[in-house]
Order: C-alpha cells, then structure tokens, then sequence
C-alpha cells in the first residue's frame, strides 16, 4: 500500500538547473516530510525536512514547498550541480510516531 | 556520519538457509529499524525496536524476526531465505520523539543475494 506517490522516477538536469521533484500523499494523519538524499553504495542521509505548520524551507539550495491542501510537497534544487547527482526519496511520518514511509525514490543525473 | 555498522556488508546465500544481519550503533539512540531497498519500491520498513527486548512489525515482516538484546545492537533474521529477500538491508537509528528531531540516521547497508 503505497501511501507516498514520487514522481519522476528519473530526472536530467543540465549544470545550473532547476530539478523538481513531486511528492503526494494520502493519509491526512502525517505530521513530518523529510527529503533524503542517496549517493550509490551508500546509505540515506537526511537533506532537509518540513513540518505541516510551514508552506516552504529553503536551506541553501534546497527548498521544500508544502501544499497541505493539496496534500503535495515537493523538492527543488536550484543551480543544480553534478555534485548533486543521486537518488532522492521523500518520506512522511505519521503523526506522534518514528515510523517513516518513503516514496519509490527519484534518480536525479545533473551534466555539465 | 553517525556511528551505524552492519554486518556482513555482502552476502550470498543459498535458498532454504538462515540469515542473520547485524546492526551495531554506538550513538545510545533508543530507536532501530531495518529497512530493505529494491528498485521501484524505495524503502519499506521490515521491523523497528523502541527499546531493548521491544519490538514490533513494519509494512514487510513477512519471513523475518529481529532481536534487540542491547541497546546498541539490532538483529535481522531470514529464518528460510527466499530468492524474494535478494535486496539490500539498511539499518537505521534515531532518538525518536524524544529527540531534538525527528531524524534516522541510516548505516551503510548489506547487499543479499539469495540464489
């Protein structure tokens, strides 16, 4: 049961670019939307994260819009950089809980 | 990076044999969990622990145990592995509600094959 809709599957973004990625959800009950950031061969790391009280969070060249209305929140990576080729998952939390539930993931390739 | 080992970090077995994974953290965190990762599916939680000896089932536990004997130490078991178990395991850590936030810490994950 997939609670958490990600799309695209796989993004191309030249250097200096904007990259987008979308999240949905389904169950009202989440209190907490973090974004984490995978490089291959290595475990997630936490990029940056949004509670539902905010409609957006910027740290540095990342920012996170929410739409609670709409039950969308989505990443973007201004000036994009080949550095920051990965695969990107969001994820919410259920309210009052530690439990996370990540979307299918995002492969972003940034090119020179 | 946070103190998160797993062991073995590569793993080819056999089908029908058993299976253990070990997460080992060093951070005191109170919460472990043990995720698996497959293309087109992301992370799906297997099974977490909220404390020693305290455990329970996340979206996948099917075919698999866990113990929790430690804080710092969090077992994954195949008890029968399937070739369907061939995926990589990723432990995760965090200080839970509790904490400053809300953050999981992930180790560096175990590639299983099961042929």
């Amino acid at each position: 049961q997939q609670q958490v809709k990600q799309s695209p599957q796989s993004l191309i973004v030249q250097k200096g670019g904007i990259s987008i990625i979308n999240c949905a959800y389904e169950n009202t009950a989440f209190d907490y939307f973090p974004w984490y950031q995978q490089f291959p061969g290595k475990g997630p790391a936490l990029l940056i994260a949004i509670r539902p009280d905010v409609s957006e969070k910027k740290e540095g060249r990342f920012t996170i819009s929410f739409n609670k209305s709409a039950k969308q929140f989505s990443l973007h990576i201004m000036d994009s950089q080949p550095g920051d080729s990965a695969t990107y998952f969001c994820a919410a939390s259920p309210y009052n809980t530690d439990k996370l539930i990540f979307g299918t993931g995002t492969r972003l390739q940034v090119f020179p | 990076d946070a103190g998160i080992t797993q062991s073995p970090r590569h793993k080819v077995t056999e089908t029908g044999t058993p299976v253990t994974l070990r997460c080992h953290q060093t951070e005191n965190h109170r919460y472990m969990y043990w995720y698996r990762q497959d293309p087109g599916h992301g992370l799906r939680l297997i099974h977490y622990s909220y404390g020693v000896k305290d455990t329970d089932k996340g979206e996948v536990s099917d075919g698999y145990s866990v113990s929790r004997s430690k804080t710092e130490d969090f077992l994954l078991t195949l008890e029968s592995a399937t070739s369907s178990q061939t995926s990589v395991y990723f432990c995760a850590i965090s200080a839970g509600l509790a904490g400053v936030s809300r953050e999981q810490f992930f180790g560096p994950g175990t590639r299983l094959t099961v042929l």
